[in-house]
């Protein structure tokens, strides 16, 4: 059964500080990886979508990397800003049998200081 | 292009009351979710249609919840009789056939209150 976990579940720092966002998961045979953010009170935005056959993908000051091996996906944001405080969330498609189904993380909540 | 939409944004009901939320998909996308998130947890598929044929319900308390997608387009998911622990966001996706290309696209969610 596929698992995901994301570590540390909350996160401060000062503003313009690079920071890295771990994400794990127990099962490699996956499709591809996807990282939301979502806002309080808000529903999820779609950030980057990486396919297994992928090492990373990139916008903006974001970068997301996929090692489906080790079973892990961080995501980078180069010179934070208070704006992207929130919470991130990543989520893998199973590979096998799939339907779509999406299988979630339980958050990292960021936030960034002024 | 339109996102996904969802109505209401808000509900409060009492326990053994029933509700049904509402979405609408992206025109053209032939997958639709229904997702339950708790209070500091990820979302979880409650169920999935493709067109108006439901694929995966495996996670869905059928004593309780019901769901339908009428003519393959909007969704309705209803809770009769709610209990407090379906306290949540509920959250609609869709995505053009099964996101292994394009993605998913989801709505902004409607929380639920159940007092």
């Amino acid at each position: 059964k596929q698992e995901v976990t994301q570590i540390p579940a909350a996160l401060s720092v000062p503003e313009g500080e690079n920071l890295v966002l771990n994400c794990s998961f127990t099962d490699s045979a996956i499709y591809n990886l996807q990282w939301f953010r979502q806002d309080p009170g808000k529903g999820l935005t779609s950030l980057l979508l990486i396919q297994s056959s992928q090492r990373e993908q990139t916008s903006g000051r974001l970068n997301a990397s996929l090692d489906k091996s080790s079973g892990r996906s961080t995501l980078y944001i180069a010179a934070s800003q208070p704006g992207d405080s929130a919470t991130y969330l990543c989520a893998v498609r199973p590979g096998s049998g799939n339907t779509g189904k999406l299988i979630f993380g339980q958050g990292t909540t960021l936030q960034v200081k002024p | 292009e339109a996102g996904v939409a969802q109505s209401p944004r808000y509900k409060i009901i009492e326990k053994r009351q029933s509700v049904a939320f509402w979405c609408n998909p992206i025109s053209g996308h032939a997958t639709l979710y229904w997702y339950q998130q708790i209070l500091g947890q990820g979302p979880k598929l409650l169920i999935q249609f493709q067109n108006n044929g439901v694929v995966d319900d495996s996670q869905l308390p059928k004593d309780r919840f019901s769901a339908e997608r009428l003519k393959g387009v909007d969704s309705t998911l209803k809770i009769q009789p709610a209990k407090l622990e379906d306290s949540a966001v509920y959250l609609c996706a869709s995505s053009l056939g099964t996101g292994g290309r394009d993605g998913y696209t989801f709505g902004s969610g409607t929380r639920l209150t159940v007092v």
